[in-house]
């Protein structure tokens, strides 16, 4: 939903390396936010990034580009655990977030 | 630290009725936003409040009307429910502005019959 767009459904496997992509109508303020959702759980914060370029935590990375309103997450060394809906969320213009659907990824073994 | 608390976890209306669902803030925080998120659906902003004033509304219709409280706590409440209103409810705490991260509550599971 509004104008932002992701894959979704995605299949990986344990150990492996995922990306997820993120287009969306830029509004006026730049920077973009990622959330990790479980199934039945809230969706709790991964990263934020406002500035161009990649931002690193651990296993998972986050890619803007505010030009082009694209972002990408990137999983590293997947678990079993990793199995969520992701969530890409660029900020509104009420001091809000909006999301998308989000992309339902599913790791197997 | 405390986290963000919903109360209730789930609730079960009939069309027509009202709801109030409640959330209190991570402490540190002084800013409130309700969303809503429907069944394989992201979550859709319903109003934000600071201030104990609503700070910014998304598109849902005046029967969805809050509260914020001086400790920063806030309420939800949906007039005349309708069976669309079925959804998860969350609550997020933040700072005021933008670019800071929201962290949400566990959630309401409102069931409208």
């Amino acid at each position: 939903g509004q104008n932002i767009d992701q894959p979704t459904e995605m299949t990986a496997t344990e150990g492996a390396i995922v990306q997820i992509n993120c287009t969306y109508q830029t509004s006026g303020f730049n920077g973009l936010f990622w959330y990790q959702q479980h199934a039945g759980e809230a969706p709790t914060f991964l990263s934020y990034n406002v500035l161009d370029g990649l931002e690193e935590k651990g296993r998972f990375s986050s890619f803007l580009s505010r030009s082009k309103g694209y972002s990408y997450l990137l999983l590293k060394e997947l678990q079993m655990k990793d199995s969520a809906s992701y969530l890409c969320a660029p900020p509104g213009n009420n001091n809000d977030m909006r999301f998308g659907a989000g992309t339902r990824l599913t790791v197997k073994p | 630290e405390t986290g963000v608390t919903q109360s209730p976890t789930h609730l079960i209306k009939t069309r027509g009725q009202q709801v109030t669902l409640r959330c209190s803030s991570q402490s540190g925080h002084n800013t409130v936003s309700w969303y809503q998120q429907a069944l394989g659906q992201g979550p859709q902003f319903i109003f934000q409040y600071y201030r104990e004033e609503e700070n910014g509304r998304g598109n849902f219709p005046p029967r969805f009307s809050g509260l914020q409280f001086p400790n920063y706590s806030s309420e939800l409440n949906v007039n005349a429910l309708e069976l669309d209103d079925s959804a998860l409810y969350l609550c997020a705490s933040s700072l005021f502005g933008q670019g800071y991260e929201q962290y949400f509550g566990p959630g309401t599971r409102l069931t409208v019959t």
